[in-house]
């Protein structure tokens, strides 16, 4: 079983959706949790940085953290063309070296 | 702009060539890594640096090595290329969150 689950995809929203992407994970010493964005051909890009449980808003962008249920969240208000990207959920340990990565959400918003 | 820079942008080899890819971050962060990104797999560590002068083996270390040169420049070399390297190289630099360079695409042949 891998550490983290993302479901890859993809989705396609109409524009002004709300988009709602999720990561589960297995270990529960996971205690940061980070949102990137990747554009094609691109690096990825944080978006939103959260510790341990509850909610981060910033923007059209709000993260949300369920650690009793293993579960991330990012929810996109308002969705635009430009949102269209790849998004990764990548978490770690306390006093952790490195971020462990969901394989990525393919979102397409739709003029 | 400050931030990571990765060189070669594009690269292809033939296998059994060697090379090696360059990373320097200007942003003064301790923390380096390496990581390569394939289709359905996501991100995989190969090497990172928690600061100058260490270097420790991450989830798909085989066939690479790395060095720290100093706290700006951690790069990667490919001894012996197989095609199974065929893919996407990222490096990151970190003080909390990750940032990322523009990659490097490999191809070996």
């Amino acid at each position: 079983q891998k550490e983290v689950e993302q479901d890859p995809g993809p989705l396609s929203v109409p524009e002004g959706a709300i988009v709602s992407l999720n990561c589960t994970y297995s270990n529960s010493a996971f205690q940061y949790f980070m949102w990137y964005r990747q554009y094609s051909r691109k690096g990825p890009e944080l978006l939103m940085y959260t510790y341990s449980s509850g909610n981060k808003e910033d923007g059209r962008f709000t993260a949300q953290v369920d650690k009793s249920s293993k579960y991330i969240s990012l929810f996109i208000r308002d969705s635009q063309p430009s949102d269209s990207a790849t998004y990764l959920c990548a978490m770690r340990y306390s006093g952790g070296n490195q971020f462990y990565f969901g394989t990525g959400t393919s979102l397409t918003v739709i003029p | 702009n400050a931030g990571v820079t990765q060189t070669p942008k594009f690269q292809v080899l033939k296998t059994g060539q060697s090379m090696t890819l360059q990373c320097a971050q200007d942003m003064n962060h301790n923390s380096m890594y390496w990581y390569r990104q394939d289709p359905g797999m996501g991100l995989r560590l190969i090497y990172y640096s928690a600061s100058e002068g260490t270097t420790d083996k991450g989830e798909v270390p085989n066939g690479y090595n790395v060095s720290r040169l100093n706290k700006r420049e951690f790069s990667l070399r490919l001894e012996s290329a197989a095609p199974s390297q065929t893919s996407v190289y990222f490096c990151a630099s970190s003080e909390g969150g990750y940032t990322f360079g523009s990659g490097t695409r490999l191809t070996v042949v």
